[in-house]
């Protein structure tokens, strides 16, 4: 069935460094740009990076740029985010999505999510 | 674009009528295509996010149709007609006119 399944979360101290992956299934992986989502224990969910259908580019919030990198392996079919120099404020659970109109096509609505992978950062 | 959801929390009686109100802080209709870059969500405990509608009012495939979206520019509703009780969930509202933001999400209950 079509399913997102993210993993490699944990606790890291501050400063540390984390690497996520998101194995997609069900789905024409190499279609779609896919991205990550956050929500921090009692806030809100925050949109955190986004990547083409074929990994030419990638986006990213400002709290975030230049210490996380997203990547793919559409041949593994699956969703990387790289998390360097990581601060207690990066402490959330870390969702894949994928978006919901293939290639480059109009809209980023969200049509499938993970159960995502909890990230504490924590010394 | 901030997204404000009301209310926080709603408790509504089994097969009535939930409404739940988004206000983008600036218009989120693209003029040339006429689409409201809107859509709603809904998070079950223990559930992956589900999506409910797309460009304010477009229903996902599978969704009920007791479940539409209404609105335009700054201001969008969801609406329930009859509340039922695997519909207790919390539901968000997006943006994706510019970037991607949230509303804080209104957690739904039954009366």
């Amino acid at each position: 069935q079509v399913q997102l399944v993210e993993s490699g979360g944990g606790v890291v101290q501050p400063g540390g460094s984390l690497r996520l992956s998101c194995a997609a299934s069900g789905f024409t992986f190499s279609i779609y740009g896919m991205h990550w989502i956050r929500q921090a224990p009692g806030k809100g969910l925050e949109w955190v990076a986004f990547i083409l259908f074929d990994g030419s580019n990638g986006y990213f919030a400002d709290s975030v740029k230049g210490r996380f990198t997203i990547s793919r392996d559409n041949a593994k079919n699956t969703l990387y985010l790289q998390m360097n120099s990581l601060r207690v404020e990066d402490t959330a659970v870390y969702y894949c999505t994928k978006r919901n109109s293939a290639y480059n096509s109009d809209g980023d609505a969200f049509d499938i999510w993970g159960q995502g992978t909890m990230v504490t950062v924590s010394s | 674009i901030v997204m404000t959801q009301s209310p926080d929390s709603l408790a509504v009686s089994l097969g009535e009528r939930a409404t739940i109100n988004c206000k983008s802080s600036q218009s989120v209709l693209y003029s040339s295509n006429n689409k409201n870059y809107l859509a709603w969500y809904q998070q079950k405990p223990g559930q992956p996010h589900k999506l409910l509608l797309y460009w304010a009012s477009t229903r996902e495939s599978g969704v009920p149709d007791r479940f539409s979206g209404s609105g335009s520019g700054t201001d969008f509703t969801l609406t329930i007609s009859s509340l039922q009780a695997e519909d207790v969930a919390v539901y968000y509202c997006q943006q994706y006119y510019s970037g991607y933001t949230f509303g804080q999400g209104t957690k739904l209950e039954i009366k």
